[in-house]
């Protein structure tokens, strides 16, 4: 099993640029979640979805969006990148919290460093 | 929203001395999870607690959970080079149903 895997693993981008980031996971997790991480402030909850067509907004949403078209699939898009973007992007997925056992662990993947320039 | 404070933010030891992390919350939780990351790499979960008072061990890593359940702590006795990284709390609870708030993580450096 791969896990949690993301691309790309680097972009830089222009301010004004859209880009997606792709996270996949094959462990039939049902959440999926995006976080962005910066010096000091820990991991921010961006976006996150409880199931296959289903998103919701976390802390820090603003100017991006998501879609879950597919169970093993969870993508972020930035349509108009700033600088203020620029962050260590990572996914994670955890099975449904209420699972025996499994709680809502959470599984990370290795990340996507984001420049705006 | 739920807020999750953690401290220190930054910890410098020598090899062999121990090591803290604390993890308070205002709210009661229904259980904190613990995670590490090492320099360059993504986190990986270490241990879930879930009852009140709770005490788990790994190794030379002690994890508690308070009677409260509002505060844990992570206890390193002896730290080595590879226990280099950022540790962070994860709680779990209230409204925030399958989500988790991360504390804002302290950073280990362990001097040789």
């Amino acid at each position: 099993n791969a896990g949690v895997t993301q691309t790309p693993k680097f972009r830089v981008l222009k301010t004004g640029q859209s880009m997606t980031l792709l996270c996949a996971q094959d462990m039939n997790h049902e959440y999926m979640y995006w976080y962005r991480q910066d010096p000091g402030m820990g991991l921010r909850l961006i976006h996150y979805s409880v199931g296959e067509g289903t998103t919701a907004k976390g802390e820090v949403p603003d100017g991006y969006n998501v879609s879950r078209l597919k169970k093993q699939n969870f993508l972020l898009g930035l349509e108009s990148a700033a600088p203020s973007q620029t962050s260590v992007y990572f996914c994670a997925s955890s099975y449904h919290p209420s699972r025996r056992g499994a709680g809502d662990t959470q599984y990370f993947g290795p990340g996507t460093r984001l420049t705006v320039l | 929203g739920q807020q999750v404070m953690q401290i220190p933010q930054y910890q410098h030891v020598q090899e062999g001395e121990d090591f803290t992390t604390y993890c308070n919350s205002s709210t009661t939780l229904s259980n904190i999870q613990w995670y590490k990351q090492r320099p360059g790499g993504h986190p990986v979960f270490l241990i879930q607690l879930v009852k009140s008072g709770e005490v788990k061990k790994q190794k030379r890593l002690t994890f508690q959970f308070g009677e409260a359940k509002k505060n844990s702590s992570l206890h390193i006795t002896a730290t080595q080079t590879t226990d280099v990284g950022t540790y962070f709390c994860a709680a779990a609870g209230g409204t925030s149903y399958g989500k988790l708030t991360f504390g804002q993580g302290t950073i280990l450096t362990v001097h040789p």
